[in-house]
């Protein structure tokens, strides 16, 4: 059981260049959310999706674009990637959205994306 | 403004000693959950508190939801090398809030 999966694991561009971050979940999940981690910063939402053909902003979505075409994968796009989009970026996914009720379900993580933009 | 602060940002002991890492707000937290998350990995949950004056119990780390479900405390006994990591806390403050995490106590244990 793979969990979720997150492609590439690494990632260097330059300012302006666009990408695409891809998270694959074999759970059938509803639930997917994409995260930066920063040093001092702690895990921040970017976007995050109840279900497929859904999104929605999170606490900080500037600069990025997200899709849930399919249920199972949740892209993360920089149409011009800057050196503050410099981070790893996390997704996970979750059987129940947690921030809905008093669930004890988890969010699954996948090992991350480390992206830097010179 | 960080809604959930948790401390010591770093603690380095000695592994047998026991420690208490802290996850305090001025916000009432309807439920919180605490991860770990090793170097190169996505963070792992451990466990969700959600009735104020909790404790739960996982092997050696107590977890504690303060009474005015304002704070949380991870307490191990013991430490091993293997608790080594970043401890996150995270917490919603309504039902239909956003997930909130603080930014972590990087712990390390000293064989």
């Amino acid at each position: 059981n793979a969990g979720v999966t997150q492609t590439p694991k690494f990632r260097v561009l330059k300012t302006g260049q666009s990408m695409t971050l891809l998270c694959a979940q074999d759970m059938n999940h509803e639930y997917m959310y994409w995260y930066r981690q920063d040093p001092g910063m702690g895990l921040r939402l970017i976007h995050y999706s109840v279900g497929e053909g859904t999104t929605a902003k999170g606490e900080v979505p500037d600069g990025y674009n997200v899709s849930r075409l399919k249920k199972q994968n949740f892209l993360l796009g920089l149409e011009s990637a800057a050196p503050s989009q410099t981070s790893v970026y996390f997704c996970a996914s979750s059987r129940e959205f947690w921030s809905r009720g008093d669930s004890n379900q988890p969010q699954h993580f996948g090992d991350g994306t480390r992206l830097s933009i010179l | 403004t960080q809604l959930l602060e948790q401390s010591p940002q770093f603690l380095s002991i000695q592994e047998g000693e026991n420690l208490t890492v802290y996850c305090n707000s001025s916000s009432v937290f309807s439920s919180l959950q605490w991860y770990r998350q090793e170097p190169g990995e996505g963070p792992v949950l451990l466990v969700t508190v959600v009735t104020g004056g909790e404790v739960k119990k996982l092997k050696r780390l107590t977890f504690q939801f303060g009474d005015a479900r304002k704070d949380s405390s991870l307490h191990i006994t013991a430490a091993q090398p293997g608790d080594t990591g970043l401890y996150l806390c995270a917490g919603k403050k309504n039902r239909d809030d956003k997930i909130i995490f603080g930014k972590g106590t990087r712990l390390h244990i000293l064989p």
